[in-house]
């Protein structure tokens, strides 16, 4: 089993539709909790994060832990084209950077 | 203010043969850590170094080394490269200290083993 499990879809949606993407995980020491956006061809770049479970929002993107289910998700409100990407889930232990674990990533496109 | 540098950004190699990947991290940033994805896949954690010295690793064969010069840069060395190995190698930069979850990630280094 892996460490954590992400949907590749794709997921295909038109333009303002909320979106929902989630992962789940095995490991419970995980503590910081993030998402990344990777656009093709380029590198994955931080969207948000969360440390233990709650909820945090920017603008149109909520991020969502729970950690009694060992589960998180991530919502985009009002979705555009330029939101088409893959997005990565991605987890750690403890702090100081030690070691990232990222999910499969799902490809997500917005359609005009 | 550079962000995260990798080079070369394309390279060809065959079975057998051995490569060097180079990352600048991101100013003021004092830990690199290395990533191969897979086409479709997620980034999987190979090791990182802070303090010139491997601090962490993944699941990743003794064939991948790597090093950190006191500047903070960082080499990913792959020796007898298999067809496998074929992958995006992405470095990302980080600061040890205050580490919220942020990684700065270069654009990658694109492998291609035949």
């Amino acid at each position: 089993q892996k460490e954590v499990e992400q949907d590749p879809g794709p997921l295909s949606v038109p333009e303002g539709a909320i979106v929902s993407l989630n992962c789940t995980y095995s490991n419970s020491a995980f503590q910081y909790f993030m998402w990344y956006r990777q656009y093709s061809r380029k590198g994955p770049e931080l969207l948000m994060y969360t440390y233990s479970s709650g909820n945090k929002e920017d603008g149109r993107f909520t991020a969502q832990v729970d950690k009694s289910s060992k589960y998180i998700s991530l919502f985009i409100r009002d979705s555009q084209p330029s939101d088409s990407a893959t997005y990565l889930c991605a987890m750690s232990a403890d702090t100081g950077g030690f070691k990232t674990i990222f999910g499969a990533g799902t490809r997500l496109f917005v359609k005009a | 203010d550079a962000g995260v540098t990798q080079s070369p950004t394309h390279l060809i190699k065959t079975r057998g043969q051995q490569v060097t990947l180079r990352c600048s991290p991101k100013s003021g940033h004092d830990t690199v850590s290395w990533y191969q994805q897979a086409l479709g896949q997620g980034p999987q954690f190979i090791f990182q170094y802070y303090e010139e010295e491997e601090r962490q690793r993944g699941n990743f064969p003794d064939r991948f080394s790597g090093h950190q010069f006191p500047n903070y840069s960082s080499e990913l060395n792959v020796n007898a490269l298999l067809l496998g190995d074929s992958a995006l190698y992405l470095c990302a930069s980080s600061l040890r200290q205050g580490w919220v979850g942020e990684l700065f990630f270069g654009e990658g280094s694109r492998l291609t083993v035949l």
